[in-house]
């Protein structure tokens, strides 16, 4: 059973243009982080987010968490080839439970 | 600024040797974990480390692994005896608390 479902699993956009990727579970979640790794590389932090409704924004990329802290979203504005990576979604299911579950990621390309 | 250093990059072993990979966690934190990544696949939640004992670990965490933080800065991970179906990139990963966890850039281990 998939914990943390993303979607899409690929998204190819041109730049300029906006995305947003997915993060659902039926689960809650005491925290959701959000991670981009590059091919051969670990996973590197974006943002953690711990408040159901909570916005964080890190210059064009907008994070949410769902009010029922079950899903999450990243939208990013104008996007620049720079962009392009593999997006990871990681859920903590209870704040003394320090294991993170992991989505598949989605595949973002930005073409220039 | 401070990051999580994972050595060696890459591991090349026989099948049913054993291997110790090693993790430098950020130096305030106080939490410890294994990830492993299997090509293609999500990342995979291994073990948790805290207080000189192992909190958690997950069901594919069995008696051919194990955890040991010898000194006041290294934790490692060993393998005992490899098999085919351990090759993954491993991923260190550290944390102040239970919010937010940092990943090392990861060891290629391959076994054959």
């Amino acid at each position: 059973t998939q914990l943390l479902e993303q979607s899409p699993q690929f998204l190819s956009i041109q730049e300029g243009e906006n995305l947003t990727v997915y993060c659902n579970s039926s689960s809650v979640f005491s925290s959701l982080q959000w991670y981009r790794q590059e091919p051969g590389e670990g996973p590197v932090l974006l943002v953690t987010v711990v408040t159901g409704g909570e916005v964080k924004k890190l210059k064009r990329l907008t994070f949410q968490f769902g009010d029922a802290r079950k899903d999450s979203s990243l939208h990013i504005t104008a996007a620049q080839p720079g962009d392009t990576g593999l997006y990871l979604c990681a859920g903590m299911r209870r704040s003394n439970d320090y294991k993170l579950s992991f989505g598949a990621g989605t595949t973002v390309t930005v073409r220039a | 600024e401070p990051e999580v250093t994972q050595t060696p990059s890459h591991q090349v072993t026989q099948m049913g040797q054993e291997v110790i990979l090693r993790c430098v966690p950020i130096s305030n934190h106080l939490y410890f974990y294994w990830y492993r990544q299997i090509l293609g696949q999500k990342v995979e939640f291994l073990v948790s480390f805290y207080n000189n004992e192992i909190s958690e670990k997950s069901e594919i965490f069995d008696d051919q692994f194990s955890v040991e933080r010898p000194d006041g800065s290294n934790f490692t991970l060993k393998i005992r005896s490899t098999k085919l179906e351990d090759s993954a990139m491993y991923f260190c990963a550290s944390s102040r608390g239970w919010e937010t966890q940092y990943f090392g850039p990861g060891t290629r281990l391959l076994v054959l």
